[in-house]
């Protein structure tokens, strides 16, 4: 199936530093949504993003939805050790199919 | 807990056998969909109900995999002939009736090994 590409593929940075990722695609999509998932556990939403060129915060999270609909990126801003996991964008195309993307390891070193 | 629940949470199974497995979403979440994530990728979709209807059904979705959604609540995932392959981690997500159709919950996952 389509997935999105996202970058970079990890990233191991220091406590407190801000974090950057983003996601890119081919095709426009109607909504971007961020995710986070810890080892053996399911996704959890972040944040959701539903109009291009829509900034939307939740806590230390940004996330911008593509003037072009076609991208999207998250940034956290002084990362904690907690930030630690793989985290997804999603993009929701017409027929009600979400595409994920390949995902973005971070490591928070103390 | 309100989340999304599935079960059970890993199934180890010799090739060949079958399996089902089953995912209880929020409650009054009328949206259902099944996912598969394999190691290192993202969750890739599999099938969405809308009720008890299935409305959508990706290719990925071979003869041997059927889901249901009898009643409109609670949904099963039935893998036939299990083929190593079909090792992954099979992820079921919900999202509400009212609001944006596209803000999906997860469950925690079941994680399938055959050997």
């Amino acid at each position: 199936g389509q997935q999105l590409n996202q970058s970079p593929q990890s990233m191991f940075i220091q406590e407190g530093e801000d974090v950057s990722m983003n996601c890119t695609s081919s095709s426009i999509f109607n909504t971007w949504l961020w995710y986070k998932q810890d080892p053996g556990e399911g996704p959890v939403l972040l944040i959701a993003l539903y109009k291009a060129g829509e900034l939307t915060s939740n806590g230390r999270l940004t996330a911008q939805f593509g003037i072009t609909r076609k991208d999207s990126f998250l940034n956290i801003s002084a990362s904690i050790p907690s930030d630690v996991g793989i985290y997804f964008c999603a993009g929701f195309s017409t027929g009600n199919q979400f595409y994920f993307g390949t995902g973005t390891s971070l490591t928070v070193i103390p | 807990d309100t989340g999304v629940s599935q079960n059970p949470r890993h199934k180890i199974t010799k090739r060949g056998q079958n399996v089902t497995f089953r995912c209880d979403p929020i409650s009054e979440h009328n949206r259902l969909y099944w996912y598969r994530q394999t190691l290192g990728q993202g969750p890739e979709f599999l099938t969405y109900f809308q009720n008890e209807a299935q409305l959508e059904k990706s290719r990925l979705l071979s003869d041997r995999f059927s889901a249901e959604r009898p009643k409109g609540s609670f949904s099963t995932l039935e893998i036939q002939r299990t083929e190593q392959g079909d090792s992954a981690m099979y992820l079921c997500a919900s999202s509400p009736k009212q609001g944006p159709a596209d803000t999906q919950y997860f469950g925690p996952g079941t994680r399938l090994t055959v050997l």
